[in-house]
């Protein structure tokens, strides 16, 4: 499978317990963008990366989530004392550079807080 | 205002006609325009992108694009109750896109 791949599929944890999910973009591709979905709303960025720099960061991303692609190409995303409120699709996403961002998305993680 | 703004739907369209779908967008800077589509429960799949003022068609959908409306369209021919999904407009000026809400497609047979 040469898609974006996402792990874990599902994730359900409980309020205040750290989870981390990964993500292996198209091989080839430069970016990887991180972004969140809740139902009946469109996807929301988080943040992105050329290579393994982390270019740019939402406003709305609070410092309980962080992200990570340390080699170029594999990327974490860390979200620290779970809320309620983070329950969400989360999706990854690559693009090769100076494709006038055209994203590929994997299949997500979908994460629930109890 | 919304950066990218679409109608919710549901848009619901008979089998063989064809369902039109639009966006607005806010950023005047913007140059680059997508049509993205959503099955529920699945990750969204890029289906159109135009960079240029006026139409660009690959089977049966085309996409629109007016700069000086800030406005994006797609058209669906022929639709099919296999289209019926959440359409998602985004918009990108050389860095994340910024997507819509999305609109919600019925083709009924």
């Amino acid at each position: 499978d040469t898609g974006v791949s996402q792990n874990p599929r599902h994730k359900i944890t409980k309020r205040g317990q750290n989870v981390t999910f990964r993500c292996d973009p198209i091989s080839e591709h430069n970016r990887l963008y991180w972004y969140r979905q809740t139902l009946g709303q469109g996807p929301e960025f988080l943040t992105y990366f050329q290579n393994e720099a982390q270019l740019e960061k939402s406003r709305l991303l609070s410092d309980r989530f962080s992200a990570e692609r340390p080699k170029g190409s594999f990327s974490t995303l860390e979200i620290q004392r779970t809320e309620q409120g983070d329950s969400a699709m989360y999706l990854c996403a690559s693009s090769p550079t100076g494709t006038n961002e055209k994203l590929f998305f994997g299949s997500g993680t979908q994460l629930s807080v109890l | 205002q919304k950066e990218v703004e679409q109608n919710s739907g549901p848009l619901s369209v008979p089998e063989g006609a064809i369902a039109s779908l639009n966006c607005t967008y806010s950023d005047r800077g913007s140059q680059s325009f997508f049509w993205y589509r959503q099955y529920s429960g699945k990750s969204p799949e890029l289906i159109m992108f135009i960079y240029s003022n006026g139409d660009k068609e690959d089977g049966r959908f085309t996409a629109q694009l007016n700069k000086a409306s800030q406005y994006v369209s797609l058209l669906i021919r022929d639709s099919q109750p296999s289209d019926s999904a959440t359409y998602l407009c985004a918009v990108g000026r050389g860095r994340a896109l910024t997507f819509g809400s999305g609109t919600r497609l019925q083709v009924q047979p």
